[in-house]
């Protein structure tokens, strides 16, 4: 059974450009959360999508947002980028029951520069 | 609002001896779930194991258990006959809604 994919695994983008990070859910898990992991801290809760509805968002500017698609595929949007937005980005799924398992993908590595 | 607090951000230890890595967290819930996630350098984030706070009964998953103290809100891990692929940055976690949240991690070096 394929895990969570995310893609791209890397990028580099400019200051004030706009990126675009995507997650596939192991089947069968309708939901999906993203965390931003700054190097050398733990991860920090983004967003949480359940049956593509937004769930919860965590203390991030409006210049992030998010998405989920019908088969509960992710995409997270960060507009304007910053230099601090260079981070790790995590996606995880799980079946959305209260204490489920979360699977966490290999991430997406974003440079700013 | 809650908040996890790793107090050890490096530890070292023997192959196969035993370590325990410290956590305490903060909240005003009496039902959550907490959990230990070990990230290795290939990035991916591991759950190791996973506490549900209503049950009184420490969690264990082969070589690795850990010592819950719900009043003191405490949640330490110990590994067992460490073994070299158990080198990790390793995360306690509190979960509620499922929106997790993480400790800054404590990285674990096994020497040989």
């Amino acid at each position: 059974d394929a895990g969570v994919t995310q893609s791209p695994t890397h990028l580099i983008k400019t200051r004030g450009q706009h990126v675009t990070l995507r997650c596939s859910p192991i089947s069968g898990h309708k939901s999906v959360s993203w965390y931003q992991q700054v190097l050398g801290q733990g991860p920090q809760f983004i967003f949480q999508y359940y049956e593509k509805e937004e769930r919860g968002r965590g203390n991030f500017p409006d210049r992030f947002s998010a998405r989920q698609f019908p088969n509960y595929s992710s995409e997270l949007n960060v507009n304007a980028l910053l230099l601090g937005d260079s981070a790790l980005y995590l996606c995880a799924s799980s079946t959305g029951l209260r204490g489920s398992e979360a699977f966490f993908g290999q991430g997406t590595r974003l440079t700013v520069v | 609002a809650q908040t996890v607090t790793q107090s050890q951000p490096e530890m070292s230890v023997q192959e196969a001896e035993t370590v325990t890595l410290s956590c305490t967290y903060d909240t005003s819930e009496s039902d959550y779930y907490l959990f230990w996630y070990k990230q290795p350098p290939s990035r991916q984030m591991i759950l190791v194991i996973r506490q549900e706070a209503y049950k009184q009964q420490n969690a264990t998953e082969n070589r690795f258990s850990v010592n819950f103290q719900k009043a003191a809100k405490s949640f330490s891990l110990k590994i067992s006959d460490s073994q070299l692929g158990d080198a990790a940055m390793y995360f306690c976690a509190y979960d509620r809604d499922d929106k997790i949240i993480f400790g800054k991690g404590t990285r674990l070096h096994i020497l040989p």
